[in-house]
């Protein structure tokens, strides 16, 4: 069965260092996304991402955050300068069609601890 | 912005009971409901959604319930097994269509006892 692979599982980091977290959408997929759920808390959306551009974004996802489709099959959420508060687990999601209604495809997370 | 809520938080059943958790939402123009499952160490996985135009849904053991006019939708879960126990989410989309960017609830951690 196709899934989204995201790379590292587990980054430890100082504050103030940049981190790049790496996602492989399932293939057929043109809609791309980045979650993120801190400990104990609910899944928040970051952002969406479709046609080599954003779509929309949350409150969340400020000058800090940027996300890039570099070649045909990686999709990757930046960190430039990493806060305390960033500590969390990122989830990367594609979907078929962001026109109807369907299934988000969840990886199984990255999880960033920021010291 | 939308608003979801999510009862209850902590949900203890024994095996072959019904679970039951509910969702309430804001947005009235909210027209997409996805539950989703969460085991250990993994990301969140579709188990059913309903769309605003249907107000129920089955599949298998698996039930969601909406009233849109009240703002709220239930997932039904039968003859709970152990390998049921997981965290629950539901999630709301941002209306109209806008599919994938999902405002989900706060969780509930089930536990089915054997």
């Amino acid at each position: 069965e196709p899934e989204v692979t995201q790379t590292p599982s587990h980054q430890v980091t100082q504050m103030g260092q940049e981190v790049i977290l790496r996602c492989v959408p399932i293939s057929n997929h043109l809609y791309f996304y980045w979650y993120r759920q801190i400990l104990g808390q609910k899944v928040e959306f970051l952002v969406s991402f479709y046609n080599n551009e954003i779509s929309e974004k949350s409150e969340i996802f400020d000058d800090q955050f940027s996300v890039e489709r570099p070649d045909g099959s990686n999709f990757t959420l930046k960190i430039r300068s990493t806060k305390l508060e960033d500590s969390a687990m990122y989830f990367c999601a594609s979907s078929v069609d962001p026109s109807a209604p369907g299934e988000l495809f969840f990886g199984e997370g990255s999880r960033l601890t920021v010291l | 912005g939308e608003n979801v809520e999510q009862h209850p938080s902590t949900l203890s059943v024994q095996e072959g009971d019904s679970a039951v958790i509910k969702c309430t939402y804001s947005d009235s123009a909210s027209n997409y409901f996805p539950w989703y499952k969460q085991e250990l160490g993994k990301g969140p996985q579709l188990i059913i959604d309903i769309r605003s135009n249907v107000g129920e849904k089955k599949d298998q053991r698996i039930a969601v319930t909406l009233n849109k006019t009240a703002k709220h939708f239930s997932l039904h879960i039968t003859e709970t097994q152990p390998e049921d126990s997981a965290v629950y989410f539901c999630a709301v989309n941002a209306g109209g269509t806008s599919y994938g960017k999902l405002t989900f609830g706060q969780g509930t951690i089930l536990t089915v006892h054997p």
